[in-house]
């Protein structure tokens, strides 16, 4: 059955970064892209970018263009999410998503989800 | 950008009862790529429904989409104890610039 296990929660101070985990399993791990997801305490969600297993290629959202950078590792089918410059504001729990377009079928991304991690909770505090 | 309106923000209702969930985006979405999703306290969203009328694998029938262009309608027609949560309408027409509405709440009368 397919799985995304994400690390444990961080607590970070502002200015510091984060990177977060996400372990596929149960699919072929090149073969959907995966997408970042957060949302902020008793708020809504926010989309914060995609990025292909297979080549690496990311696009991410302008909000947070500069600051996110998402990479991949295809060995342990394993997607990892690093937020720079932290501030307060950043608290969230972060989550992995999968893409729910088969690459080899769809070829582009649908931008739906039909799996989804447990999520991180990411808490910046002085 | 595409705003998604949900409304209402909570709906109070008992178990058996009909449950109506609207989203209203600022423009049309295209193809109607428009997904819905449920989320329970302290867990990830799950994916109910994309393109605004098909069913996710796994998902019960008591849940069905509808709608095109900017209005969009959730309905679970017979409430079951565990369908009280949050859900999120979400818009991928315009992706990469997707985006979600604020959410309803469904809570027990």
């Amino acid at each position: 059955q397919v799985q995304l296990v994400q690390s444990g929660a961080e607590v970070k101070k502002p200015g510091a970064s984060v990177k977060v985990s996400c372990k596929a399993s149960g699919y072929t791990f090149t073969s959907y892209y995966m997408h970042w997801v957060r949302q902020a305490p008793g708020q809504g969600l926010e989309w914060m970018g995609i990025i292909n297993p297979s080549g690496g290629s990311t696009s991410y959202a302008q909000k947070f263009q500069g600051r996110v950078t998402m990479t991949r590792d295809t060995s342990t089918s394993t997607v990892y999410m690093e937020l720079s410059s932290l501030r307060s504001e950043d608290t969230a729990v972060y989550y992995c998503a999968r893409d729910s377009g088969d690459i080899v079928v769809v070829v582009a991304a649908t931008y739906y989800f039909d799996y989804w991690g447990q999520g991180t909770l990411v808490t910046v505090s002085s | 950008e595409i705003v998604l309106t949900q409304s209402p923000g909570t709906l109070s209702l008992s178990p058996g009862e009909r449950a109506t969930l609207s989203c209203r985006a600022s423009q049309s979405v295209s193809s109607s790529y428009l997904a819905w999703y449920q989320q329970k306290p302290g867990q990830a969203p799950r994916l109910l429904i994309y393109g605004a009328s098909s069913r996710a694998t796994g998902i019960p029938d008591r849940f069905s989409g509808s709608g095109s262009g900017t209005d969009f309608t959730l309905t679970i027609s017979r409430l079951e104890p565990e369908d009280f949560a949050v859900y999120y309408c979400q818009q991928y027409g315009s992706s990469p610039r997707l985006t979600f509405g604020g959410g309803t709440k469904v809570e027990i009368k």
